[in-house]
């Protein structure tokens, strides 16, 4: 079953502008990770943020967890058209019946030039 | 380069056929994954492997079967039992066993459509 839930479904900003992606989900986690995909391509791994951490930064890129709400957000600055494309957040969690990661259904990004 | 290997990008398949799908890595994981991507979805896990030998299902096994001969490759089988086949199929693996800490690696993925 799906856990991580994006919002907004789509999201379309000016180049330069920041986008502020949002997850939410259900059960207590042991790390949440954001992912981007290009049209067509598989998908690539941005940031990996653990349950006890609450903010982690990685170039443009700032990721923050609040447990209690069971919720993070991706901020991308200075956003560029090459940030076009779609982002997943994913969370990893113990006791559940497979060794994976639940993702959700994604936010589509588009950087109008 | 290290990395993960799909093939083919596209295929096409006929009723009450089955097709292999093929998924190689150089990156020396352990962990390696199979997931499904519809139109507009998320990722759902198929099967996964977290060593030799072994394989567990995931979310939605029913109509594949994959094998765990090598390390560096993990072939997902559809079957003709799999109704609604066509999709973006997409492997993956991670260090160590299990993703649950580890960033997952992809493919490029296959796009399987039926004919």
């Amino acid at each position: 079953s799906q856990q991580g839930e994006e919002d907004p479904q789509a999201l379309s900003i000016q180049e330069g502008e920041n986008a502020t992606m949002n997850c939410s989900y259900k059960t207590s986690i042991n790390n949440l990770q954001w992912y981007r995909q290009n049209s067509g391509r598989g998908l690539v791994h941005l940031i990996l943020i653990r349950s006890n951490e609450r903010e982690k930064h990685s170039g443009r890129l700032r990721v923050t967890l609040d447990t209690s709400k069971k919720s993070s957000s991706l901020l991308i600055t200075a956003s560029r058209a090459a940030d076009t494309a779609s982002y997943f957040c994913a969370t990893g969690y113990s006791g559940g019946g497979a060794d994976g990661l639940t993702f959700g259904k994604g936010t589509h990004l588009i950087i109008q030039p | 380069d290290g990395g993960i290997t799909q093939s083919p990008k596209y295929l096409f398949r006929k009723e009450g056929q089955n097709v292999t799908l093929s998924c190689e890595q150089n990156l020396n994981h352990d962990a390696m994954y199979w997931y499904r991507q519809d139109p507009g979805q998320g990722l759902r896990l198929i099967y996964y492997s977290q060593i030799v030998n072994d394989f567990q299902k995931g979310d939605i096994a029913e109509g594949y079967s994959v094998s765990r001969e090598k390390k560096e490759s993990f072939p997902l089988t559809v079957t003709s039992a799999q109704k609604n086949p066509t999709a973006f199929y997409l492997c993956a693996s991670s260090m160590g066993q299990g993703g649950l800490f580890q960033p997952q690696h992809f493919g490029d993925g296959t796009r399987l459509s039926i004919l």
